[in-house]
């Protein structure tokens, strides 16, 4: 079944304690991205990436660090993380950078 | 600077058709999307139409596009209760750095019996 898998779906941890949310998917997309969903505000992309080795900054990077060595998966990594990132985290794939995304069922982080 | 809105909230009787309003303002877009947003799940792709079309139709679903006055709408048919959801519009800009895909903050459907 093609799908985009996060972990873990639920996190509750301190503050400053490095936390990693990993994406997955089997669909042999390029084009990967991360997003931070908060009440009243919609969807907002933190970081994306057209393809191995290549990523860039979304609307709100800070505090929050991505990777691509390989193309099925695409790490969320929050070095120090902060109670201003409490939020619920979705991970998306396309095939390509113009192609309809496809989303993971979502990470919710709560920082202490 | 892209900005979508949507009314937060539409409450409709089953059987009768839904009716969710989008507006954008950047006329650049290349695709127009409809996510729905069940409880505890992630966004599913309803469906979406090309910048350059006015209508799109997918069994229940019919998307309509006035680009003069970048409106989106979504009509869903005889709804039902299992259509209770987040809805959610988004609209797609190709930029240099890829697909930007900017979210609108979502419409709560309610469906009562």
């Amino acid at each position: 079944e093609a799908q985009v898998t996060q972990n873990p779906r639920y996190l509750i941890t301190v503050t400053g304690k490095k936390l990693t949310v990993t994406c997955s998917q089997n669909m042999n997309h390029e084009y990967m991205s991360w997003y931070r969903q908060d009440p009243g505000l919609g969807l907002r992309q933190i970081y994306y990436s057209m393809n191995v080795e290549v990523t860039d900054k979304g609307d709100v990077p800070e505090g929050y660090k991505v990777s691509r060595k390989e193309k099925r998966n695409f790490p969320l990594i929050l070095e120090s993380p902060s109670p201003n990132q409490t939020s619920l985290y979705f991970c998306a794939s396309s095939l390509g950078a113009d192609q309809p995304q496809h989303f993971g069922d979502g990470t919710r982080l709560s920082i202490l | 600077g892209e900005d979508v809105e949507q009314s937060l909230f539409l409450s409709v009787r089953e059987g009768d058709s839904s009716v969710i309003n989008c507006t954008y303002t950047d006329s650049s877009s290349t695709y127009l999307y409809w996510y729905k947003q069940e409880p505890g799940a992630g966004l599913q792709l309803l469906t979406y139409i090309f910048s350059n079309m006015d209508m799109k139709q997918d069994q229940r679903l019919t998307v309509l596009l006035n680009k003069k006055d970048k409106h989106l709408s979504l009509r869903i048919a005889d709804t039902q209760t299992g259509d209770s959801a987040i809805y959610f519009c988004a609209e797609s800009i190709l930029t240099g750095g890829g697909n930007k895909l900017t979210f609108g903050t979502g419409t709560q459907l309610k469906v009562e019996l």
